[in-house]
């Protein structure tokens, strides 16, 4: 197992509600990513903070947003839910900021998000 | 988009047999990983393979590179019923100063004991 946690396991919305979901990094990990995997698909990147900052961001609309803490530690909130945002939301983090030596990423457990 | 693909997309073996997944990808990369899910969980990093390097080992994990093809396999030897899991190629893109991994659909692989 990774050190990365994430809460809650699981959580149930309903379309419209706003959701946090949270993240701890690994011990010494600096660079948090943020992934979207749909049941039967790969992960798909969301966004990506370094030192507090979004510095990446994949193909989501702004109602996803994020926030990353002096301790390193993240959140990913996302509002007006939508039917399609029901997915397995994955945080991972890797040391030593964006560089190659960044390129191995650790994953946390996910929170499984069911919007009804 | 998906810049990995793996294939098949399911893979039934019996124990002891040996397990071969292929990724192909799109663009140039510095280096490709393999990761393992287990049932819905979280990824788990396998290996990495740096673009300069044809092929590495670890325990009963093969993996080739082959640049000129832009395609990867993933051989795992020997399985066993705990080696059932999805199994997802990787590579790294910029996207903006961030260093995202772009994955493929995976190949779910199942060890009949």
């Amino acid at each position: 197992e990774t050190g990365v946690t994430q809460s809650p396991t699981h959580l149930i919305k309903t379309r419209g509600q706003q959701v946090t979901l949270r993240c701890s990094s690994q011990s010494g990990h600096n660079t948090v990513s943020w992934y979207q995997q749909a049941l039967g698909q790969g992960p798909q990147f969301i966004f990506q903070y370094y030192r507090e900052e979004e510095n990446g961001r994949g193909n989501f609309p702004p109602r996803f947003s994020g926030l990353q803490f002096p301790n390193y530690s993240s959140e990913l909130n996302v509002n007006a839910l939508e039917l399609d945002d029901s997915a397995l939301y994955l945080c991972a983090s890797s040391p030593r900021g964006p560089s190659r030596a960044g390129d191995t990423q650790y994953f946390g457990p996910g929170t499984r998000l069911t919007v009804l | 988009s998906q810049q990995g693909e793996e294939d098949p997309q399911a893979l039934s073996i019996q124990e002891g047999e040996n397990a071969t997944m292929n990724c192909s990808y799109k663009t140039s990369i510095n280096n490709l990983q393999w990761y393992r899910q287990n049932s819905g969980r979280g990824l788990v990093h396998l290996i990495l393979i740096r673009s300069n390097e044809r092929e590495k080992h670890s325990g009963r994990l093969r993996v080739t590179l082959d640049t000129s093809k832009k395609s990867s396999s993933l051989l795992i030897t020997a399985s066993r019923a705990a080696d059932t899991a999805s199994y997802f190629c990787a590579t790294v893109i910029s996207s903006g100063s961030a260093r995202q991994l772009t994955f493929g659909s995976g190949t779910q692989l199942t060890v009949l004991p």
